[in-house]
């Protein structure tokens, strides 16, 4: 069965910082791995994804992840904060075939100081 | 285009009562996702529809739940005997077909059972 550890309950940055948010999955091949971002009353939006091929992704707002097999992980990461980059952030894994249903962390809070 | 939509945003019942949840997905996507997300978690899988047909639903929790996609667009999810423990936020998704398809989540219905 897939899974997916989110470290990180609460992470807080000053704006402007660089910001990395760990995620670390399980699966038996290899998956796609997914971010999504969940703002206060707003639904989820992706910010991107990973399939196969180059294991740098870039998403929206700036974003990039990096997918690393021998670690199990897909790490997102910006490299300078905006105010409104304070959201509810979540990774998920998806199976490569078989079933599509994805399987999300308990995700990580980002908080954001002047 | 338009999103996916989710009706009613929110619902409170009472306990032991019947509830509909609705989902319109974005037009032309074949595959339509089920989840709930209870707080401070991220979000479960409950039913995968592919077309009319619930293809997977492993992640229904018990009887008390069923879901419909009678013609493969719109779906609803049908709680029977509400307890206190369903409230949670109701989600929604579509997706083109295939595994891996980015997934567009709606804004999700609140449901609260006192």
């Amino acid at each position: 069965a897939q899974s997916v550890t989110q470290p990180d309950i609460h992470i807080t940055v000053s704006e402007g910082a660089s910001l990395e948010l760990r995620c670390n999955y399980s699966y038996g091949a290899t998956p796609y791995l997914f971010w999504y971002v969940q703002s206060p009353g707003q639904g989820l939006q992706l910010l991107l994804k990973y399939f196969s091929g180059d294991t740098l992704v870039q998403g929206i707002k700036g974003f990039e992840a990096e997918f690393k097999r021998s670690q199990s992980s897909f790490n997102l990461r910006k490299p300078s904060v905006h105010w409104s980059d304070a959201a509810e952030y979540f990774c998920a894994v998806g199976a490569s075939f078989g079933n599509e249903k994805l399987t999300f962390g308990t995700g990580t809070r980002l908080t954001i100081i002047p | 285009g338009a999103g996916v939509s989710q009706t009613p945003s929110n619902k409170v019942t009472e306990k032991g009562k019947y509830v509909e949840l609705r989902c319109d997905p974005i037009s032309g996507h074949t595959a339509l996702y089920w989840y709930r997300q209870s707080l401070g978690q991220g979000p479960e899988f409950l039913i995968y529809f592919q077309g009319t047909g619930a293809a997977d639903d492993s992640g229904l929790p018990n009887d008390r739940f069923f879901a419909v996609r009678p013609e493969g667009s719109v779906s609803t999810l049908k709680i029977q005997r509400t307890e206190r423990g369903d409230s949670a936020v109701y989600l929604c998704a579509s997706s083109v077909q295939g595994a891996g398809e980015t997934q567009y989540f709606g804004p999700g219905t609140r449901l609260l059972v006192l």
